[in-house]
This record gives C-alpha cells, structure tokens and sequence, in this order.
C-alpha cells in the first residue's frame, strides 16, 4: 500500500524557516517524480512545487520561488521542502503527492499524504 | 498559466439523485484533466484522469467527459459518502499544474 507521511509543520513567525519532510512507503520512491501542494484555510489546493525522480529539474509556482527548495532523498525514501522567509500568507496545510505517471510529467497526482498544517504568524 | 473555473460553487442534491460538475479551461489542455474529491479534514483522493478514465477503486457512479476546454464530472444516485468537495486539474500546461477553485456537494 502507498503511503505519504507529512511531518514538520508548526507555527512560525513571519520571516522563519521551516522543514517539511515526507516519508514515502510501499512503492518504488525513487522511481516517481513528487510534488507538494498546499491548501489555505477554507481555500482552494495550490500547486507549489515540483521534483523529478532523479532530483532534477525542480519547478516552483511564482509565489514561492527564491523562498522555497525542494529536495529528496532517494536512499531514505524521503521527499522536503525547506520554506525560508515565511509569510503569512503560506499559512496551509501542505500536502506531499506522487506523480501517477513514471514516464511522462503529464500526470495527475494519485497519492497524497494527510498533510501538515503550516501557521505563520507573530 | 490555464485558469481553471469550476461551475456551480455549490450544488445541492438529495441523495439518490445525480449531479453533474463543470470545469471550463481558458485554453486548450487535450484530455489532460483530473477530477478529485476532498472531504473535511482529509486529502484529495484522485477520481478520474485523462478526463474520462476512473482511477483505481473508484466506483462506476462516477464519469468523466469532456476534451479541449470544456468537461464535465457526473456522479449518478448520490450516496451518503459522496456528499464532498470536488476539484478538477490541468496538467497539460505546466508548470504551474493548476485546480479549478472547487464545487461543493452537499445534501439538500
């Protein structure tokens, strides 16, 4: 059985860093390209980044570019994102989704991670 | 960047009966959309992709249409568990992967 498991959210103030890290299981990690998503209270779901399997290339939405960086561990099974510079309007839940497709970036997400809420504020 | 627009915001239904969701491109993505249900406090579960094909587990009460620009998402006899937050996304253009701001489903 796939599963994604969000950790490392909290509250933070506005200009803080956090770590977010998604463990994945029961499927071959390093063969899926992963992204993260996250969803404001009461909000839509919004794409924010995106890594290959193999590391590279990354894809960033504007919003988060310069202040974001996802990584990913392929031996620990592992997917992260470092937030730096934290707004308050980063404040979502962030969720880790799997790629559905290995062969192509033109796939849906069919797996995801219950998400970690992310709070920023002073 | 495509703009994805849901279309109603919230539709009301009693169970047993059908629904049917629209999610309008503002510009050609092929078939390259994806339809996902969403619960309170849980994650988005992917329904159907390709615009059309189910994804695993996913009961024959759900399909999907639609090519180009414009596509449907139709739930026929409503049951209990279906009463949720339906969200459609591109992936043909990308980055940014984009969802349509949502359709809530809930009981009339």
């Amino acid at each position: 059985e796939v599963q994604l498991v969000e950790s490392g959210g909290g509250l933070v103030q506005p200009g803080g860093s956090l770590r977010l890290s998604c463990e994945a299981s029961g499927f071959a990690f390093s063969s899926y390209d992963m992204n993260w998503v996250r969803q404001a209270p009461g909000k839509g779901l919004e794409w924010i980044s995106h890594i290959s399997s193999t590391g590279t290339p990354m894809y960033y939405t504007d919003s988060v570019k310069g202040r974001f960086t996802i990584s990913r561990d392929n031996a620990k099974n592992s997917l992260f994102l470092q937030m730096n510079s934290l707004r308050a309007e980063d404040t979502a839940v962030y969720y880790c989704a799997r790629a559905r497709f290995r062969t192509t970036i033109v796939t849906p997400f069919d797996s995801w991670g219950q998400g970690t809420l992310v709070s920023v504020s002073s | 960047e495509i703009v994805l627009t849901q279309s109603p915001a919230t539709l009301s239904v009693s169970p047993g009966e059908g629904a049917t969701l629209s999610c309008r491109a503002n510009k050609s993505i092929n078939n390259n959309l994806a339809w996902y249900q969403q619960k309170p406090g849980q994650a988005p579960r992917l329904l159907i992709y390709g615009a059309s094909t189910r994804a695993t587990g996913i009961p024959a009460r759900f399909s999907g249409s639609g090519s180009g620009t414009d596509f449907t998402l139709t739930i026929t006899s409503l049951q209990s568990e279906d009463f949720a937050v339906y969200f459609c996304q591109q992936y043909n253009n990308w980055p940014p992967w984009t969802f349509g701001q949502g359709t809530k489903v809930e009981i009339k």
